[in-house]
């Protein structure tokens, strides 16, 4: 069964930059497997930020950036915000119709 | 403008079967490439996929849960409904569903979920 891991928590100082990453438990991550980004505040649905990889969606600002760097999947939050505190998840598609999504992120903006 | 929203009981037994709808808006479930999935969230937990249904009725499943889970839809009604069986406490999450846009593999509009509890 495939696992996708992320860092459990972060933290990154206002205006700060933050990179959280996107991994297999076994193998690596490319652009095969789609990578996406939801961030979610407590209570509230999942925003998606970044499809494809590196795709920003609709209305997400442009200091949300996705990549591949290395064997995972990466979301750079540049001039970090107060209101980026929120718990991030990436999803995996990993082939026959199926995604999976990381275990989440915690990030801390102080 | 593309909105979901989820339905269905609050509360369910040990072993009952949980049935849950999602009515959809500002798109057609036949439209060529549209799915429509769910997913669950374990009050402070992670997000789970579970299912998926395409606009030709192919359907997907998480392999974990697969046994478990079935997922239909009713075009004229623009529904998507998710059965569960055998519930368990630890099933108890907030339910959602969500839209999967055409030759995407990701989800970009949400319902605002519904939270299911298992418990006798």
């Amino acid at each position: 069964q495939t696992v996708v891991t992320q860092e459990p928590s972060f933290s990154v100082s206002p205006g700060g930059t933050v990179t959280l990453t996107c991994g297999l438990s076994s193998g690596s991550v490319s652009t095969n497997y789609y990578p996406s980004w939801y961030q979610q505040t407590p209570g509230q649905a999942p925003r998606t930020l970044i499809y494809s990889t590196n795709i920003r969606s609709s209305g997400v600002p442009d200091r949300f950036a996705g990549s591949i760097l290395g064997n995972k999947a990466a979301l750079t939050i540049t001039g970090a915000q107060a209101d980026d505190e929120s718990d991030y998840y990436c999803v995996l598609y990993v082939g026959s119709g199926i995604s999976v999504f990381g275990g989440g992120t915690k990030l801390t903006v102080l | 403008q593309i909105t979901l929203k989820e339905s269905g009981p609050t509360l369910v037994k040990p072993t009952q079967t949980l049935t849950l709808t999602c009515i959809v808006s500002g798109f057609s479930l036949s439209s060529s490439g549209v799915g429509v999935g769910w997913i669950r969230q374990p009050p402070g937990k992670a997000l789970e996929w579970l299912a998926l249904i395409y606009w030709d009725d192919d359907k997907r499943y998480s392999p974990s849960l697969k046994s478990r889970l079935t997922i239909t839809k009713d075009t004229s009604k623009n529904q998507v409904v998710l059965t569960m069986t055998n519930m368990d406490p630890v099933d108890t999450a907030t339910y959602y569903c969500a839209h999967r846009p055409f030759g995407n593999f990701f989800f970009d509009y949400w319902g605002q979920g519904t939270l299911v509890t298992v418990s006798s």
